[in-house]
């Protein structure tokens, strides 16, 4: 099993700020990583995969970058519709695993 | 627009079976080489991937979840369903039925809503 640990696990911003999330693998899983948001009461929605490549339909003030066991998410100019849960998911080996999500709050 | 909804029992009793169907809408099950999952979520915790299955019925499992889990499709009905035996309340969670992307990739591009399922007497 591929354990992550993704961090922080609480994130306080303002809109507007440059923020980023990591995570890190216990082993290399080349860039088989994906990202997602979560608001509340609703399901994760995919953001990133291949750990750097945009969804369709995602704001390009959305980027990921790494590879192997280190990975980051970065948000540019933090809007209001961007406060949510985030999480990464591992997709190099089964079972599927994900980081036990950071979340991302107004301070 | 492919779109997946679940639906079951919202209340389950402990060591009884949870059982939960998704239904897929917008496109064929079987159409296309998709992979379909079943995900959970405890309240206030992060997500937990429960298994998947190939509209060809093949199907891998989560081992911390494998004794416990069966994961079928119906493709007539173009659903495909999660049964979950012995339950406990540390079963109570939002299950999720998702698709993986059909690049062959395994992550998550489309998502049902999510029900909410309570183990409880």
């Amino acid at each position: 099993v591929i354990w992550m640990t993704q961090s922080p696990s609480l994130l306080s911003a303002s809109t507007g700020d440059r923020v980023t999330i990591s995570c890190r693998m216990s082993q290399g899983i080349s860039s088989y990583l994906a990202w997602y948001q979560q608001k509340p009461g609703k399901a994760p929605e995919l953001l990133i995969y291949a750990a750097s490549t945009l969804q369709s339909g995602v704001p390009s003030r959305f980027s990921g970058s790494g590879s192997g066991t280190d990975f980051t998410l970065t948000i540019s100019c933090l809007q209001s519709e961007d406060f949510a849960t985030y999480y990464c998911q591992q997709y190099y080996s089964f079972p599927i695993t994900f980081g036990q999500g950071t979340r991302l709050e107004i301070k | 627009q492919v779109q997946l909804q679940e639906s079951g029992p919202g209340l389950v009793k402990p060591s009884q079976t949870l059982s939960l169907t998704c239904t897929v809408s917008g496109g064929s099950i079987s159409s296309g080489s998709y992979y379909w999952s079943w995900i959970r979520q405890p309240a206030g915790k992060g997500l937990e991937w429960i298994g998947r299955i190939y509209t060809s019925g093949s199907t891998n499992y989560n081992p911390s979840l494998k004794s416990r889990v069966t994961i079928s499709v119906d493709t007539s009905k173009n659903q495909f369903s999660l049964k979950l035996s012995s339950v406990t309340a540390a079963d109570t969670a939002v299950y999720y039925c998702a698709r993986f992307s059909p690049t062959g990739d395994y992550y998550f591009d489309y998502w049902g809503q999510g029900t909410l399922v309570t183990v409880s007497s």
